[in-house]
């Protein structure tokens, strides 16, 4: 059964540096997604991403943060300058259409 | 805003017994989706359940089934013959059919199964 994936499943960075964490998405779908849980909380939409372009962003997707289809099985988050309250799992999802929402497995984000 | 709320922190279940979570929702769209999310220690998010709010027969999956009163808002999920393996967070969530397809999420239900 085809499924979501994610690279790395951990990440560990320095506050301020980049980072860039990559999805590959299930084939056929055409809607991508970004959320993220903070320890302990609920998950929280950050963007979607359809036909090459943003189609909504939440207030936590701030300048910092950018997406990216660089092919036409990856989908990036990039966070420019992290700060430590940027910590936490990072979940990439993916629907055929606005429905269903598989999720990947999540890259864990630790900033120190 | 839109909102989805679980107001049951923890639930526990003796293995086999059934088991029921709460959810409720607040929103003014008229077409919309229903979800319920399984994270267990992994943090995998896992699919368990999916309502199309148009629909007024609850939906079924196997153990899994739910209870959806649109008038009230209210969506629950009950789950039968409780395993060990069904000890997880469970997510409730909102869709829509707009273009964006934003999941909406409520703050989740640790479910504890005792042996």
């Amino acid at each position: 059964e085809p499924e979501v994936t994610q690279t790395p499943s951990h990440q560990v960075t320095q506050m301020g540096q980049e980072v860039i964490l990559r999805c590959v998405p299930i084939s056929n779908h055409l809607y991508f997604y970004w959320y993220r849980q903070i320890l302990g909380q609920k998950v929280e939409f950050l963007v979607s991403f359809y036909n090459n372009e943003i189609s909504e962003k939440s207030e936590i997707f701030d300048d910092q943060f950018s997406v990216e289809r660089p092919d036409g099985s990856n989908f990036t988050l990039k966070i420019r300058s992290t700060k430590l309250e940027d910590s936490a799992m990072y979940f990439c999802a993916s629907s055929v259409d606005t429905d269903t929402q598989y999720f990947g497995p999540g890259t864990r984000l630790t900033v120190l | 805003a839109q909102t989805v709320t679980q107001s049951q922190p923890e639930m526990s279940v003796q293995e086999a017994e059934t088991v029921t979570l709460s959810c409720t929702y607040d929103t003014s769209e008229s077409d919309y989706y229903l979800f319920w999310y399984k994270q267990p220690p992994s943090r995998q998010m896992i699919l368990v359940i999916r309502q199309e709010a148009y629909k007024q027969q609850n939906a079924t999956e196997n153990r899994f089934s739910v209870n959806f009163q649109k008038a009230a808002k209210s969506f629950s999920l009950k789950i039968s013959d409780s395993q060990l393996g069904d000890a997880a967070m469970y997510f409730c969530a909102e869709g829509f059919s707009s273009n964006t397809g934003k999941l909406i999420f409520g703050q989740g239900t640790t479910l504890q199964v005792k042996p």
